[in-house]
């Protein structure tokens, strides 16, 4: 079985400052995992993927990754946030063989204020 | 390239009804799910469809169903709503089955709220 775990519900961060939203992951097997963000009242929107190769994933507004095996992490950063990257985010994975469903994370409420 | 659509966007039901929420899959792709996510948590998987039929299913009741079109349109169907129906249900739509690398493309969901 896999599991997602995203250990804060909620971060608060000035504008400009960098910020780091973390995820673990259990699985027996190997797995892909995304970053998806959800904006008030909108479906989810796909921010990075990490299926194999480099551990530092780039994304879309700005935002990286980081694979980590031997700490089963993949935490979120930002070197510089905006008020417009307010919004929940949800750490997701499937296995990356086999039947694949997503497993998300309960999100992080980024709050980002001037 | 349209994305996916859903309808409606809102939804009020009384309990022990039944309800359809309907999904336009993004083109090209003939691989649906559905997902729950309750207020507060994140999406929990319900099914898959791929090609009109089942590939998988989550740990939610029978009452729960679905079924996908020759266009690779969708519904899910809920039977004898209880209060804890009430969520935001979200429909992915991808490329292939077991192709997770392509990427799901979600919908901006139908929020059913049941009284």
């Amino acid at each position: 079985a896999q599991s997602v775990t995203q250990l804060d519900s909620q971060v608060p961060v000035f504008e400009e400052a960098p910020v780091e939203l973390r995820c673990n992951y259990s699985s027996s097997v190997s797995v892909y995992l995304f970053w998806y963000v959800q904006y008030p009242n909108q479906g989810l929107q796909l921010l990075l993927k990490y299926l194999s190769g480099s551990t530092l994933v780039k994304g879309i507004n700005g935002f990286e990754a980081e694979f980590n095996k031997s700490q089963t992490s993949f935490h979120l950063r930002k070197p510089s946030v905006h008020i417009s990257d307010t919004a929940e985010y949800f750490c997701a994975g499937c296995r990356n063989t086999g039947f694949q469903k997503l497993v998300f994370g309960t999100g992080t409420r980024l709050l980002v204020s001037p | 390239e349209t994305g996916v659509t859903q309808s409606p966007t809102h939804l009020i039901k009384t309990r022990g009804q039944q309800v359809t929420l309907r999904c336009s899959s993004q083109s090209g792709h003939n691989t649906v799910s559905w997902y729950q996510q309750a207020l507060g948590q994140g999406p929990q998987f319900i099914f898959q469809y791929y090609r009109e039929e089942e590939n998988g299913r989550g740990n939610f009741p029978p009452r729960f169903s679905g079924l996908q079109f020759p266009n690779y349109s969708s519904e899910l169907n809920v039977n004898a709503l209880e209060l804890d129906d009430s969520a935001l249900y979200l429909c992915a739509s991808s490329s292939g089955r077991d192709r997770a690398e392509h990427g799901y493309t979600f919908g901006s969901g139908t929020r059913l709220t049941v009284v």
